[in-house]
């Protein structure tokens, strides 16, 4: 099963650069791992995917060792409008295994 | 704009009567899907579509119905039979690419039902 952890919050000052990781032990050899970003009261939105080592967008970074057993979200100087849940999810539906967004990390960024 | 669209945006039900909750699409997007999310959890998977008139079971299927009659439009109706329909529900869809694909899901503004 493709299940996901990660922590459940984390706190960081406006301006510092956040990591967040996430473990994905029985990760299949198919899977990409995509991370999501929500707001309260409203939907996900896509932030970044990646299938193995560095990918990096305007947004943020996915850094994702050899093994794939974990990856790692990173937001560069994050700002008071990045608190929010982030989600790490892994596959799809359809590809056999376990289909789970689990719980997701809440991070607060304090001024 | 593309997008997805849910309506109602706020729902209110009388325990025991059926809901069904609007979700439509004009991404031209293969895949939909239902999720569930409770206060303080994350999202459990409902029923998914990757093709019309197909649909399959999610995690947590029991006590719900949907159907794909078209490309855009993937309603979910809450039956009397989940015994604990309130919760904030979120449709989402994708680009069915097959094997290998990378899934990135596009998501509606969800639904927040309460059950009276």
């Amino acid at each position: 099963l493709a299940k996901t952890t990660q922590p459940i919050s984390m706190d960081s000052y406006e301006g510092q650069e956040v990591n967040i990781t996430c473990s994905h032990n029985n990760i299949a050899t198919n899977d990409y791992i995509t991370w999501y970003q929500q707001f309260p009261s409203q939907g996900p939105r896509f932030i970044i995917q990646g299938y193995k080592t560095k990918v990096t967008n305007e947004v943020a970074s996915l850094f994702i060792p050899a093994d794939r057993k974990s990856s790692t979200l990173s937001l560069p100087r994050v700002s008071l409008s990045d608190t929010a849940v982030y989600y790490c999810l892994v596959g799809e539906p359809w590809a056999g295994n376990q289909f789970y967004f689990g719980t997701g990390t809440s991070l607060t960024v304090i001024p | 704009d593309g997008g997805i669209t849910q309506s109602p945006k706020y729902l209110f039900r009388k325990e025991g009567q059926n809901v069904t909750l609007s979700c439509e699409q004009n991404l031209n997007h293969d895949a939909m899907y239902w999720y569930r999310q409770d206060p303080g959890q994350g999202l459990r998977l409902i029923y998914y579509s990757q093709i019309v008139n197909d649909f399959q079971k999610g995690d947590i299927a029991e006590g719900y119905s949907v159907s794909r009659e078209k490309k855009e439009s993937f309603p979910l109706t809450v039956t009397s039979a989940q015994k604990n329909p309130t919760a904030f529900y979120l449709c989402a869809s994708s680009i069915d690419l097959g094997e290998f694909s990378r899934d990135t899901q596009y998501f509606g503004p969800g639904t927040r039902l309460t059950v009276l």
